[in-house]
């Protein structure tokens, strides 16, 4: 069975730092993209990172840039998420989530197609409160 | 603010077909295929609908997602009360270099 399972989670102070894991299982790490999704109290979802299945592309949202780094370790089926200089705002659930995809042919020759991609497993996330 | 916009709200009694819209621009759902999420009270979220139409395995056929320019749309029809949830829309956004989601839309089952 495909899975992720998110842990680190808890209360910091303003200005502190954590350290999140994402442990997967039932698949190739070193396959797939994953990110790290994250949604505030009553609010909806927010997409604040993405690293390839070989780590050497990622991206931040602005939101984080700067503060948190995303790195996985493929040997260990594991994605980190360091998150410093932590604020209030950081307060929310945090979500691990696979990228999946693949072409879709647009002619039946496949001579046209485009490239499609989702988050197709999710992990339960973990809960982080940043507060004095 | 979210990227993508969607109605806070959207409800329908049993058996009714509802739709759920979701607006963007050029660099997301212009130039991207789109993806839905259903988030079921206190739960993770889960796709529902992928590459603009595509529903993964497990996935009612009463559930179908169509897109056109800038605009994508969920539909479900025969509602049931399973189906109260919260729903997202997503894509890439190429001027971002992100995924970007929509405010989500709570869908209550009258």
């Amino acid at each position: 069975e495909v899975q992720l399972v998110e842990s680190g989670g808890g209360l910091v102070h303003p200005g502190g730092s954590l350290r999140l894991s994402c442990q997967v299982s039932g698949f190739t790490l070193s396959s797939y993209a994953v990110n790290w999704v994250r949604q505030a109290p009553g609010k909806g979802l927010e997409w604040i990172s993405y690293i390839s299945g070989s780590g050497s592309t990622i991206y931040y949202a602005d939101t984080v840039r700067g503060r948190f780094t995303i790195s996985r370790d493929n040997a260990k089926n594991s994605l980190y998420l360091q998150m410093n200089s932590l604020r209030a705002e950081d307060t929310a659930v945090y979500y691990c989530a696979r990228d999946q995809g693949g072409r879709y042919c647009v002619s039946t020759t496949c001579s046209e197609f485009y490239y499609y991609s989702y988050m197709d497993v999710w992990g339960k996330g973990t809960t982080v409160t940043v507060s004095s | 603010q979210s990227v993508l916009t969607q109605p806070p709200s959207a409800s329908g009694t049993p058996g009714q077909r509802v739709t759920i819209s979701c607006s963007g621009s050029s660099s997301d759902i212009g130039s991207n295929t789109v993806n839905w999420y259903q988030q079921l009270p206190g739960t993770a979220p889960k796709v529902l609908i992928y590459n603009n139409n595509q529903r993964p395995s497990g996935v009612p056929d009463r559930f179908s997602g169509s897109k056109s320019g800038t605009s994508a749309s969920l539909a479900i029809s025969g509602l049931q009360s399973e189906d109260e949830a919260d729903y997202y829309c997503g894509t890439w956004d190429d001027s971002l270099n992100g995924w970007v989601f929509g405010g989500g839309t709570k869908l209550t089952v009258l």
